[in-house]
This record gives structure tokens, C-alpha cells and sequence, in this order.
């Protein structure tokens, strides 16, 4: 049963550039959510997706957009990227109830130059 | 808002015990805990529920208190394998309709063990 899938693994990009994050969730699962994690932080939550919708939406700006995708994978956008945006960007899977246990994915590691 | 975590960070002989404390001002659904080993992916521990159901993790026990969005953790008889840092994931409800809710991680409590 594979578990929470992501890639690219790494990703180097410059300022102003744009960059898609792509997740595949574990199986059975329908909710996708987004966590930022700076070095020595804790993960800071972007946003979740739920039958295709955003469902709620953390404190980031307009420039990171996501999409789900009708087979519950998803995708993160950043654009206009800022030196800032540089971190681990998680993807976690879950049932959707708040009282299911979120299933990380080893991330991403963005590093914008 | 970000739950508060402490102590941020401690360091225990093997065998020993250790509570890892959290708490948020807003009202909650549940509160999640994680650990993460350094170079992974958070690893799901335990969920606490209103009203006093646990799903969890067998060796490592944990509490909630729902009027003061108050929890515990708590590491017993701690072995090399429990170091990693430990976030816990508080459960609010959210502002997009029924059913939306934000999981919001604190900074974290690192946590090692040494022989």
C-alpha cells in the first residue's frame, strides 16, 4: 500500500519564478493538506483540499494555489517566488475528519536563489 | 494561532520520563500529536478527542483538557528510538462552513534520548 508520494524532491529555482509541488495521497484517502516547514520549525499550514475545493485556507498570501484533481492528488503553486518561500513543503493525506490522522509525505526541499 | 509548546526541548537518559506540554487559546475539536525524526516526515501519534477518546500510540500516553484547550504528553520508561521533535496539532474549526476545520502545528519540543 504505497503511502504519501511527492516530487520532485528537491527543486531549485530563482526569485520571481514560478514552481508546481505535486502529492499523491495514500490510498483511500480524499483530503489533501499543505504545511511550509522552515529549518527548526514546526509545520505551518497552507491550505486543505477536499473534493476539488479548498476547504480552508491558512495565513499565506495569493500566491500559493492549489489544486486537487478528481483522483484526490494535488498540486501547490507558488508564484512570484520570493527567497522567503524557501523550505520543506509537506503534503499530508487524511479521511477529511478532523479526528483522522494526517499522513505525511517526505516533502519537498525548495530552494529559491 | 499557533499552540505553545513547552519545554522546547530536554534530554533524557534512557528509562526515564518526560511530559511534553501544549496549549492554544481557542476553543478545539482535538488535539493531534506528532514526531519527527530529523531528515522525515512527521509520524502521526496519537489523536486526543472531546469528551476523552484517545487513538493512538500503545506505549505513549496523552491527555486533553477540554475546557482549558490544554494537553499532555506524556513519554514513560523513554527509549533511544523516542528521540526526534514533537509537535502537537491542535483541531480548530474553521472559518469556510460546516465541516472545515485548520489542523495548526506548534514549534516544536526536541526531545533526545541518550544511553
Amino acid at each position: 500500500d504505497a503511502g504519501v508520494t511527492q516530487s520532485p524532491t528537491h527543486l531549485i529555482k530563482t526569485r520571481g519564478q514560478q514552481v508546481t509541488l505535486r502529492c499523491s495521497p495514500k490510498s483511500g484517502h480524499d483530503t489533501v493538506s499543505w504545511y511550509q516547514q522552515a529549518l527548526g520549525q514546526g509545520p505551518q499550514f497552507i491550505f486543505q483540499y477536499y473534493e476539488e475545493e479548498e476547504r480552508q485556507r491558512g495565513n499565506f498570501p495569493d500566491r500559493f494555489s492549489g489544486h486537487q484533481f478528481p483522483n484526490y492528488s494535488s498540486e501547490l503553486n507558488v508564484n512570484a517566488l520570493l527567497l522567503g518561500d524557501s523550505a520543506l513543503y509537506l503534503c499530508a493525506s487524511s479521511m477529511g475528519q478532523h479526528n483522522s490522522p494526517l499522513h505525511f509525505g517526505n516533502g519537498t526541499r525548495l530552494t529559491v536563489t | 494561532q499557533q499552540p505553545v509548546q513547552s519545554p522546547q526541548a530536554v534530554i533524557l537518559r534512557e528509562g526515564e520520563d518526560a511530559v511534553i506540554n501544549c496549549s492554544s487559546s481557542k476553543a478545539l475539536y482535538s488535539v493531534h500529536w506528532y514526531r519527527q525524526k530529523h531528515g522525515e516526515a512527521p509520524v502521526f501519534l496519537m489523536i486526543l478527542l472531546k469528551g476523552g477518546e484517545q487513538k493512538g500510540h500503545e506505549k505513549i500516553s496523552a491527555s486533553f483538557n477540554e475546557k482549558k484547550q490544554q494537553s499532555s504528553l506524556y513519554l514513560t520508561a523513554s527509549q533511544l528510538s523516542y528521540s526526534g521533535t514533537y509537535f502537537c496539532g491542535t483541531v480548530s474549526p474553521g472559518d469556510s462552513g460546516a465541516g472545515s476545520y485548520q489542523l495548526t502545528f506548534g514549534k516544536g519540543t526536541k526531545l533526545s534520548v541518550i544511553p
